[in-house]
């Protein structure tokens, strides 16, 4: 079954300790990126990827760091979380440039004390 | 910048039609409507491109307008099922930007 899978789905943990959030493909899918939902404000583009190795910033990545190294894997780093960065996280990934669907994770709510 | 969406909610009963709307200040070449229920993951409705082409899912259907750089989603004849949070998204996937939603709540 095609899928994007995050783990985990619920974290609660405490300001400053580091945490790694993974997300995986199945699809093959060049193109990977992370978002993070707030109330009211809808989902924000934290970093994306177009390929192994290529990563960049979206609108909000202070705090935050990702890797690229295999095509289907792409963890969110807090390397040194608050509780500013307390919210709901969504990986997503799409066949490439332009104009393909994403396909969203089923997310991963984190609860920074 | 975000796209702007209206209304933020909307009730409707079963049957009824609805409206939302997505505007961007900045020239459009496509958008994308995904659906969020409560709890689960944006899922992906559809996509439309320049040239004001409407597209279809189910009764929903969308229809774009680069000119006045605005798309909107109609749900016609609403279902139970289409209660959730829909967003429109503009730009490509390398620098998508998300409306904050609007709120649609289908009651029996």
């Amino acid at each position: 079954e095609a899928q994007v899978t995050q783990n985990p789905r619920y974290l609660i943990t405490v300001t400053g300790k580091k945490l790694t959030v993974t997300c995986s493909q199945n699809m093959n899918h060049e193109y990977m990126s992370w978002y993070r939902q707030d109330p009211g404000l809808g989902l924000r583009q934290i970093y994306y990827s177009m390929n192994v190795e290529v990563t960049d910033k979206g609108d909000v990545p202070e705090g935050y760091k990702v890797s690229r190294k295999e095509k289907r894997n792409f963890p969110l780093i807090l390397e040194s979380p608050s509780p500013n960065q307390t919210s709901l996280y969504f990986c997503a990934s799409s066949p490439g440039r332009g104009n393909q669907p994403q396909h969203f994770g089923d997310g991963t709510r984190l609860s920074i004390l | 910048q975000q796209p702007v969406q209206s209304p933020q909610a909307v009730i409707l009963r079963e049957g009824e039609d609805a409206v939302i709307n997505c505007s961007s200040s900045k020239a459009l070449y496509s958008v994308h409507w995904y659906r969020q229920k409560h709890g689960e993951a944006p899922v992906f409705l559809m996509i439309l491109l320049k040239g004001g082409e409407q597209k279809g899912h189910e009764k929903i259907s969308a229809s774009f307008n680069e000119k006045k750089q605005q798309s909107s989603l109609y749900l016609t004849a609403s279902q139970l099922s289409y209660s959730g949070t829909y967003f429109c998204g503009t730009g490509k996937a390398s620098d998508m930007r998300f409306g904050a939603g609007t709120r649609l709540t289908v009651k029996p």
